[in-house]
């Protein structure tokens, strides 16, 4: 059974960075595109951008100026930084699989990271 | 960006009951990039619907989706208890991929 275990620092200040991690067990990441999402009362569900295996990515361009995620293939895990936070950034974070060929859309999820940026 | 509109925003049924749930697209999406999620409070999003009308792996038949162009439809025959929750469609079309803004199902 696939499944995704993410975990980052969860309250920062506003100008500092925002790293999160994503271990997939019972999957490679290869084969996939993996994810991060994030959620907010107000803008709902933003997808953030998404990274394979060979590292190929893209990003919502909304982000892209402030983002870079990666992948660690020794260990089965992606992760993402987002620099220059500002309180906007405030949000749940999530880490998925998807998408990929056959499926469009994201299939497996994390459990959430909540993330707070405040002075 | 393809701007999705769910409405109703809420929907307020009894269990046993069916519910009609809408997603509007700003420009024709392709059948295959549409999706649907459940989410309930406190929980990850959960897929429920692929290609506007493919069940994902263990949804239970009382869930379909369907509909083409810029319409879409997602449909739950009879409410179960654990189906009262948050519903959002998504779109692939392009990037960035977009949701919309969700329709609450409660219990009336």
């Amino acid at each position: 059974q696939v499944r995704l275990q993410q975990w980052g620092a969860g309250l920062l200040k506003p100008s500092e960075a925002l790293s999160l991690t994503c271990a997939v067990y019972g999957e490679s990441l290869s084969g996939y595109y993996w994810s991060w999402i994030r959620q907010t009362p107000g803008k709902g569900l933003e997808w953030i951008g998404k990274i394979n295996h060979g590292e190929s990515s893209d990003y919502n361009p909304s982000l892209k100026s402030r983002l870079m995620m990666s992948v660690d293939m020794s260990k089965n895990q992606f992760s993402l930084k987002l620099i220059s936070v500002t309180t906007a950034d405030t949000a749940v974070y999530y880490c998925a699989r998807g998408p990929y060929r056959g499926l469009r859309g994201f299939d497996i999820w994390g459990q959430g990271t909540v993330v707070i940026v405040s002075s | 960006d393809i701007v999705l509109t769910q409405s109703p925003g809420t929907l307020s049924l009894s269990p046993g009951e069916r519910a009609t749930l809408s997603c509007r697209a700003s420009e024709s999406v392709s059948s295959s990039d549409l999706a649907w999620y459940q989410q309930r409070p406190g929980q990850a999003p959960r897929l429920l619907i692929y290609g506007a009308s493919n069940r994902a792996t263990g949804i239970p038949d009382r869930f379909s989706g369907s509909g083409s162009g810029t319409d879409f439809t997602l449909t739950i025959s009879r409410l179960e208890p654990e189906d009262f929750a948050v519903y959002s469609c998504q779109q692939f079309v392009y990037s960035p991929c977009t949701f919309g803004g969700g329709t609450r199902v409660e219990i009336k």
